[in-house]
């Protein structure tokens, strides 16, 4: 059975840092890519990064420069280096893997196993 | 604003067909694979559609996936109290190679 478990959420000052990590079990993590959603209370889902099993990452640009994703195989982990949050950054973040092993370039975007979700509070 | 535009509420009877549209471009829904997920209060999102129109193992044939041009819809038919969800389609965008998601669409039985 998959699963994927987030921890190092909680409360940060604007501008400081917080690491996410999502622990895997139950598959071949190396032969996956990996990606991290997030959704703020009340809002819909954001896609936040991804990184293939290459190493590659991709961001959008409303986190590009700010945040942060990597993988340790040996460790079957993921991770989200976040820096200079902001407001903008509260939500629930998701670790997701996809459902097929296409190349995260192939346009085969979709996710048939997600992590229970970390809070991240970004407030004074 | 996200990049898939759906509609933000829908509602329906029991027993009844809904089809939610999600409006795209030609860089994400026209050259690229459409899933969809159903977002049950307080759970995290569940896989119903992936590759525009294929069922995941154990999604009964009530839910449906098209997609034409820059356009894909979910359709569900035989409307249960149980299919009031919030609903999203989501994409990879080819232009700026990221993933996308629609607004969400709040299904009211």
């Amino acid at each position: 059975e998959v699963q994927l478990v987030e921890s190092g959420g909680g409360l940060v000052q604007p501008g400081g840092s917080l690491r996410l990590s999502c622990a895997a079990s139950g598959f071949t993590f190396r032969n996956y890519d990996m990606h991290w959603v997030r959704q703020a209370t009340g809002k819909g889902l954001e896609w936040v990064s991804a990184i293939d099993t290459g190493g590659d990452t991709y961001y959008p640009g409303s986190v590009k420069g700010r945040f942060t994703i990597s993988r340790d195989n040996a460790k079957n982990s993921l991770y989200l280096q976040m820096n200079s949050l902001r407001a903008g950054d509260t939500a629930v973040y998701y670790c997701a893997r996809p459902g097929s092993r296409f190349d995260i370039l192939s346009g085969h975007f979709y996710f048939d196993s997600w992590g229970q979700g970390i809070r991240v509070t970004v407030s004074s | 604003q996200s990049v898939l535009t759906q509609p933000p509420s829908m509602s329906a009877a029991p027993g009844q067909k809904v089809t939610i549209s999600c409006s795209g471009g030609t860089s994400t829904v026209k050259n690229n694979y459409v899933s969809w997920y159903q977002q049950l209060p307080g759970t995290t999102p569940k896989l119903l559609i992936y590759d525009n129109n294929k069922r995941p193992s154990g999604i009964p044939d009530r839910f449906s996936g098209s997609k034409s041009g820059t356009s894909a819809t979910l359709g569900i038919t035989g409307l249960q109290p149980g299919d009031e969800a919030d609903y999203y389609c989501g994409t990879w965008d080819s232009s700026v190679n990221s993933g996308v998601f629609g607004g969400g669409t709040k299904l009211t039985v």
